[in-house]
C-alpha cells in the first residue's frame, strides 16, 4: 500500500485565499484524523471521521475550518478565507481500528504559508 | 483531561550508547500508547504500539515498556546512531477521550 497521501505537499497563499487540502487515506481504514503541527502548540487534532462520519470537530477552530469526507478514500480541509495564523503543516492519518485509535499511520503532511 | 508528558526535550548523545526516552500520562484508561518518529519536514512514523494489556514491545534496536498504573511509558534505544537523530513523540489513546493525545516530544541527536 502506498500509505496515507497528502497534497499538496506545500501550499503558500495570501491572506483572503481559499486554502484546500486533500488526504487520501490507507485503503481498508476506517477512521481519518486531520491534524495540524506548530512549533509552540505541537500536533492537534482538528477533526476526525470514522466511517466518513464526522465524530468529533471539537478542535477546529473556528467556522473558517470546514473538513468533508465524501467516500472512504479522499477527504478536505478547507480554509475560507485563510489567515497568517492558519499557516502550519497539516498532516493526514488513517487508522484500521474502531472505537479505539488502534495503530496511526501519518501522510507527509501539507506545509502551509498563508502571507 | 488526558494530558501527555515528556522529558527531556532534547538530548544529544555520542553514537553507541544506549538511551532512554520518557513519557507520563495523567489519565491511566488508555487503550493503547504509540511511540513515532519524525524526522524534519516529514511525517510521523509509527514505531511501536503497546496495547493497555501489554507490558513492553520490542522492534529491533527499540524496546517501549508501558506501566499503566503510574501512567509511565519509556523508549529505550540500544547502541544509538547517526541515523537514530530525530524527534520521537509518544501518544495515549485514553478511554475517555476520542482521539490520540500527543506529547511534545523528545529532540535526539546522536553524534558520531
Amino acid at each position: 500500500d502506498a500509505g496515507v497521501i497528502q497534497s499538496p505537499r506545500h501550499e503558500v497563499t495570501e491572506m483572503g485565499q481559499e486554502v484546500t487540502l486533500r488526504c487520501k487515506p490507507i485503503s481498508g481504514h476506517n477512521s481519518l484524523f486531520w491534524y495540524r503541527q506548530t512549533m509552540m502548540r505541537g500536533l492537534e487534532l482538528l477533526i476526525y471521521f470514522n466511517n466518513n462520519v464526522p465524530i468529533d470537530d471539537s478542535g477546529m477552530p473556528e467556522d473558517r475550518f470546514s473538513a468533508k469526507m465524501p467516500n472512504a478514500s479522499f477527504s478536505t480541509l478547507k480554509i475560507q478565507p485563510s489567515e497568517p495564523r492558519d499557516s502550519a503543516v497539516y498532516f493526514c492519518a488513517s487508522s484500521k481500528d474502531s472505537p479505539n485509535t488502534g495503530e496511526l499511520f501519518f501522510g507527509e503532511g501539507s506545509r502551509l504559508t498563508v502571507l | 483531561k488526558q494530558e501527555v508528558t515528556q522529558i527531556p526535550a532534547a538530548l544529544s548523545v555520542p553514537e553507541g550508547e544506549n538511551l532512554v526516552l520518557n513519557c507520563s500520562f495523567t489519565d491511566s484508561a488508555i487503550y493503547n500508547l504509540q511511540w513515532f518518529r519524525q524526522d524534519p519536514g516529514k511525517g510521523l512514523t509509527s514505531l511501536l504500539l503497546i496495547q493497555s494489556s501489554q507490558r513492553e514491545q520490542t522492534s529491533g534496536r527499540l524496546n517501549a515498556s508501558l506501566d499503566k498504573s503510574s501512567g509511565r511509558s519509556t523508549l529505550y534505544i540500544a547502541a544509538s546512531q547517526p541515523g537514530d537523530s530525530a524527534t520521537y513523540l509518544c501518544a495515549v489513546d485514553g478511554i475517555n477521550n476520542n482521539d490520540m493525545r500527543f506529547g511534545a516530544g523528545t529532540r535526539l541527536t546522536v553524534k558520531p
